[in-house]
């Protein structure tokens, strides 16, 4: 157990769903992110949250929709996707978002598939 | 090319020693990380090093860092099969606050 905690763990969902992914973080730390681990990729960060706040946001299709409504929890809400936006979702946390020497702590992540 | 450029694979024997290479490209580097990945489990921070240390070694892993070159290693002492992992070497680059990973090397331990 890492302190950061993604549900569900595995999702299968149609092209016309809305789903929702969860992260919650029990480590008092500021900042959270979304990245995005595909087969043969390198790691996509897709947003970053600083203080609630959004403070970057990597040309991440609208289909994609985060919410942070306080520092420990962190969502991502989806809606209309493509199969290739199957992938494992991974979220981390820090203790803050610059000047920080310390790397992230991950989650487990959710295998989403979308058929 | 690629900021962080690891090869993808590499496998050894159980006892011997691994060492695990990465390059990256940013001189102005700060901190470097090599981060764990097991089957079915995100990203766990194995270590880090700043850029104003040459090695550091916390019991059976050793992390030797070259500036000059941009060269960092890891390198896993007795290797053993709960080692098997995907192994994922990280920068954060000067005037950047995100990391940017390499694709990770698979490290395949056989008996």
């Amino acid at each position: 157990e890492t302190g950061v905690t993604q549900t569900p763990r595995h999702l299968v969902m149609g092209m016309t769903n809305k789903k929702s992914l969860k992260c919650e973080q029990h480590l008092g730390h500021n900042a959270m992110y979304w990245y995005k681990q595909s087969a043969k990729k390198p790691l996509e960060l897709m947003f970053v949250y600083s203080l609630e706040e959004r403070v970057e946001n990597n040309s991440v299709p609208s289909r994609f929709s985060p919410e942070c409504p306080n520092s420990s929890h962190l969502f991502l809400h989806l809606h209309t996707l493509q199969p290739e936006d199957s992938a494992l979702y991974l979220c981390a946390s820090s203790p803050q978002h610059r000047e920080n020497p310390y790397g992230y702590t991950f989650g487990s992540g959710t295998r989403l598939t979308v058929v | 090319g690629e900021d962080v450029e690891q090869s993808l694979f590499l496998s050894v024997r159980e006892g011997d020693s691994s060492v695990i290479n990465c390059t990256y490209t940013d001189s102005s580097s700060t901190y470097l990380y090599w981060y764990k990945q097991e089957p079915g489990a995100g990203l766990q921070l194995l270590t880090y090093i700043f850029s104003n240390m040459d090695m550091k070694q916390d019991q059976r892993l050793t992390v030797l860092l070259n500036k000059k070159d941009k060269h960092l290693s890891l390198r896993i002492a007795d290797t053993q099969t709960g080692d098997s992992a995907i192994y994922f070497c990280a920068e954060n680059p000067g005037g950047s606050y995100i990391p940017t990973f390499g694709r990770g090397t698979s490290l395949i331990v056989h008996p």
